[in-house]
């Protein structure tokens, strides 16, 4: 039971360069998250899908799109990166345990785009 | 706005003494509330969650909530050097969105 798995752990792209960022869980949750974190601004989240086949945006997705693949996998695209995309990225996914929504998170992407 | 405010620190405390962290938030149609706890490089993990007002204790951890106030706060019972770390507060919404205040960084001296 790996829990969280993202891929790449580390990515340096040039202005423009596109790439997508992978998740997959193996804890059959059915909520999954993007966030980016960026120092001094906590956690933002980018989009995230409440079950298989739905995405919806957070508070800051644009230059970003997702794909809910299936019920494992949520993956995130930069189309053409800018260095503001510079940062760290989390995959997270949540379940209700004893009435507690609870998220678990993938050990990051570190992304600079230069 | 939903936004999530909390206190960057650093917050020192010696060992042994009681931790206090706090987080205010703006949006009244706020449902949940929870604490992370992530050290330096790594992913967030879940302490604490809290749904209604008062207190919910966890070994000894305790997260105090009031809506009306809009605060929510978590309490850390002698604190030792394994609990320096930054500690976030999040505000979850009905919808899944989730979101998060920037952290404040703990430091437990011995």
């Amino acid at each position: 039971n790996a829990g969280v798995t993202q891929t790449p752990k580390f990515q340096v792209l040039k202005t423009g360069q596109s790439m997508t960022l992978q998740c997959a869980q193996d804890m059959n949750h059915n909520s999954m998250y993007w966030y980016r974190q960026d120092p001094g601004m906590g956690l933002r989240l980018i989009y995230y899908s409440a079950s298989e086949g739905t995405t919806d945006k957070g508070e800051v997705p644009n230059g970003y799109n997702v794909s809910r693949l299936n019920k494992r996998e949520f993956s995130l695209r930069l189309e053409s990166a800018a260095p503001s995309q510079t940062s760290v990225y989390f995959c997270a996914s949540s379940t209700v345990l004893a009435g507690t929504d609870t998220q678990y998170f993938g050990p990051g992407t570190r992304l600079t785009v230069l | 706005q939903k936004e999530v405010e909390q206190n960057s620190g650093p917050l020192s405390v010696p060992e042994g003494a009681i931790a206090s962290l706090n987080c205010t938030y703006s949006d009244r149609v706020s449902q949940s509330f929870f604490w992370y706890r992530q050290y330096s490089g790594k992913s967030p993990e879940l302490i604490m969650s809290i749904y209604s007002n008062g207190d919910k204790e966890d070994g000894r951890f305790t997260a105090q909530l009031n809506k009306a106030s809009q605060y929510v706060s978590l309490l850390i019972r002698d604190s030792q050097p394994s609990d320096s770390a930054t500690y976030l507060c999040a505000v979850g919404y009905n919808n899944n969105d989730m979101r998060f205040g920037a952290g404040t960084r703990l430091t437990v001296k011995p």
